[in-house]
Formats: structure tokens, C-alpha cells, sequence
């Protein structure tokens, strides 16, 4: 398994204002998981991406990848403030694999 | 709709003492896991089990050890806690331990030990 690095460490916006944070690996990869975890309490899975894909959305977040950068992106549009959470990514580069994650990302979202 | 389920939520232990952390899942998953999360150092392996009958050790596993008791629970055992064991432990399923599976987590274990 390898760990992707998430960027920013922080994130403060306000509310209605997108939010975008990244997450960069090292070697190439199949796909991309990103999570996020509120205060106090477990990941939640949010969406997968997989190599061959450019872009995904789901709801307000939309994920993009770059293979050449070795890059992700998460966009979360039109904020709330319960979107104040923790982004984690998680690269896979194998068919049986575990997953490693990172620091993480703090988002906070003021009303 | 219970998901992964984790007893207890809180525990305080001396130093020496032993226990075991529980995990239950009811989505059928074959894999299960337990991480370890401290400020700063996001979310580390402990260890895995991919599927009933099979466990492995992750990126930390001394001090600790499993037992997938059968399809449903996996519990991680501390024998001789340690302060540096004090964490915040979380558990884990997924359908199988292929990449591409998304891991359902549980609400976490708070473990400080004195």
C-alpha cells in the first residue's frame, strides 16, 4: 500500500464558499479513495476513483484525479458547517491491498 | 442499521493491566481491520484480517494482538498495556481486502492508559 499527503493541513472558509484540498502520491495507482471524519468519530467512505476516470462527482463534492501529477483533488462546493470535518485520501496501487492514510486535511467551515 | 460496532467507547487502564477491544460487523465483509489514530500521525495499521481464518500484521502491531473470531468480530488484545497505547482505536470492515473496496469504520475505542 502507499500513502497519499494531503495538502492543506488546514482549511478555514465560510459558509456558501467552495473548498478544495489535495492529495499527492508517490507511484502509480488503480484508484483513489477519499473519507472524511467528523469530530469524535469514524471515517466515512465518500468516493472512489479509479485511474482510468478524470473526474467524479457525488452531490457537492466533486473529485478529480491526475495520473501524470500523481494527483487528486477534492472540491466541496457551497459549504456548510457541518461539513467542518477531516479529509483523508487513500491510493491503492494493487488489486489486494491495504489502505494507508494520512494526516489528514481540517476543514473548517464558519457559518 | 448498526454497521461496524465497537465496545467500550471509553476505557481507562493502569499501566500492566490487559484488555481486549471488540468489533462487531453486520454487512457480511469478509475483511476487517483495526487502526490506531494519535494527534498528528493520522490513522496507522495495526492489523488485518482479509478474510475468516487469516489475520496480518499491519505497520504497528507490536504490543498488540488479534483474534477473528468468526465472520463477524474481530478483537484486538492489549496484553501488557503500555502509556504509549493510550490512542484513540478504530475498527474497520470492507467486502474483501482488494483496493477498490471502501472500508466502513466504527465510532472508535478512546484508550488512555495511566
Amino acid at each position: 500500500s502507499q500513502q497519499g499527503e494531503e495538502d492543506p493541513q488546514a482549511l478555514s472558509i465560510q459558509e456558501g464558499e467552495n473548498a478544495t484540498m489535495n492529495c499527492s502520491y508517490k507511484t502509480s495507482i488503480n484508484n483513489l479513495q477519499w473519507y472524511r471524519q467528523n469530530s469524535g468519530r469514524g471515517l466515512v467512505h465518500l468516493i472512489l476513483i479509479r485511474s482510468n476516470e478524470r473526474e467524479k462527482h457525488s452531490g457537492r463534492l466533486r473529485v478529480t484525479l491526475d495520473t501524470s501529477k500523481k494527483s487528486s483533488s477534492l472540491l466541496i462546493t457551497a459549504s456548510r458547517a457541518a461539513d467542518t470535518a477531516s479529509y483523508f485520501c487513500a491510493p491503492s496501487n494493487s488489486g489486494y491491498s491495504t489502505l494507508t492514510f494520512g494526516k489528514g486535511t481540517m476543514l473548517l467551515v464558519s457559518p | 442499521n448498526a454497521g461496524v460496532t465497537q465496545t467500550p467507547k471509553f476505557q481507562v487502564l493502569k499501566t500492566g493491566q490487559s484488555m481486549t477491544l471488540q468489533c462487531a460487523q453486520d454487512m457480511n465483509h469478509n475483511s476487517m481491520y483495526w487502526y490506531r489514530q494519535d494527534p498528528g500521525m493520522g490513522l496507522r495499521l495495526i492489523y488485518y484480517s482479509a478474510s475468516e481464518g487469516t489475520t496480518d500484521k499491519g505497520e504497528v502491531p507490536n504490543g498488540y494482538n488479534v483474534s477473528r473470531l468468526n465472520k463477524r468480530e474481530f478483537s484486538l488484545r492489549l496484553e501488557s498495556a503500555a502509556p504509549s497505547q493510550t490512542s484513540v482505536y478504530f475498527c474497520a470492515s470492507s467486502e474483501s481486502a482488494m483496493g477498490n473496496q471502501p472500508q466502513h469504520f466504527g465510532d472508535g475505542t478512546r484508550l488512555s492508559i495511566l
